[in-house]
């Protein structure tokens, strides 16, 4: 079956660049979307169509892609940023689309 | 405003079903597609399938057929998870999500469903 795949942790300090990959072999093909969860709290959709921001979502949120990898990068991190990130994107290989989830990235703000 | 409102946590033992409810105001229910997510403690999201708000047709992902069904009223814009013959690795968070087309923009908040004997 199709896999998203995520580095399970990423760590910076506040005010630094993070950069969380998403690695699959249909994104050159299929969009992908990013979701922030923090503890206890369902998913916020960060990031849709690969690049784009949902209104509300903080502008230091953005989103890229290239070939099999999409990429968030979050800049200027900030305290309230640490939570789970997840990529999510198609899989078309079926009868049917099917969703798909990453693994999920802890992101750690030192 | 949209919200996604679930029922509350759910305690079972194994063998039995529940039932979790998510009930949507704020847009038209029969216009965006429904879909459930599954996590399990510690670990992370996993797509379910989803559903037809129109049609009512459902749509299961590998590993949710069987044992799991969506249904709907939408006479009260609510859609419904039952897991029937429940086993301790069912227990999880389940959640629901609107699909606005592709992308979840409006998620419920959640409903555990803990499965102990």
């Amino acid at each position: 079956s199709y896999e998203l795949t995520q580095p399970p942790s990423v760590s910076v300090s506040p005010g630094q660049t993070a950069r969380i990959t998403c690695s699959g072999d249909a994104l050159p093909k299929q969009y992908a979307y990013w979701y922030q969860q923090k503890p206890g709290q369902a998913p916020v959709l960060v990031i849709y169509k690969d690049s784009e921001r949902p209104s509300g979502i903080p502008e230091r949120f953005s989103g890229s892609s290239s070939g099999t990898t999409v990429t968030l990068t979050i800049s200027g991190v900030q305290a309230e940023d640490e939570a789970d990130y997840y990529c999510q994107s198609a899989d078309s290989s079926g009868t049917y689309l099917n969703w798909v989830f990453g693994g999920g990235t802890k992101l750690t703000v030192l | 405003q949209v919200q996604l409102v679930q029922s509350g946590s759910e305690l079972k033992k194994p063998g039995a079903s529940v039932k979790v409810s998510c009930k949507a105001s704020g847009y038209t229910f029969t216009s965006y597609a429904m879909n459930w997510v599954r996590q399990a403690p510690g670990q992370g999201l996993e797509w379910m399938g989803w559903i037809n708000t129109n049609t009512g047709n459902p749509t299961y992902a590998q590993g949710f057929t069987g044992r799991f069904v969506f249904s709907l009223d939408t006479s009260v814009s609510t859609a419904y998870l039952q897991i029937s013959s429940l086993k301790a690795e069912d227990t999880a968070v389940y959640y629901c999500a609107r699909e606005n087309p592709t992308d979840f923009d409006y998620w419920g908040q959640g409903t555990l469903v803990t499965v102990s004997s």
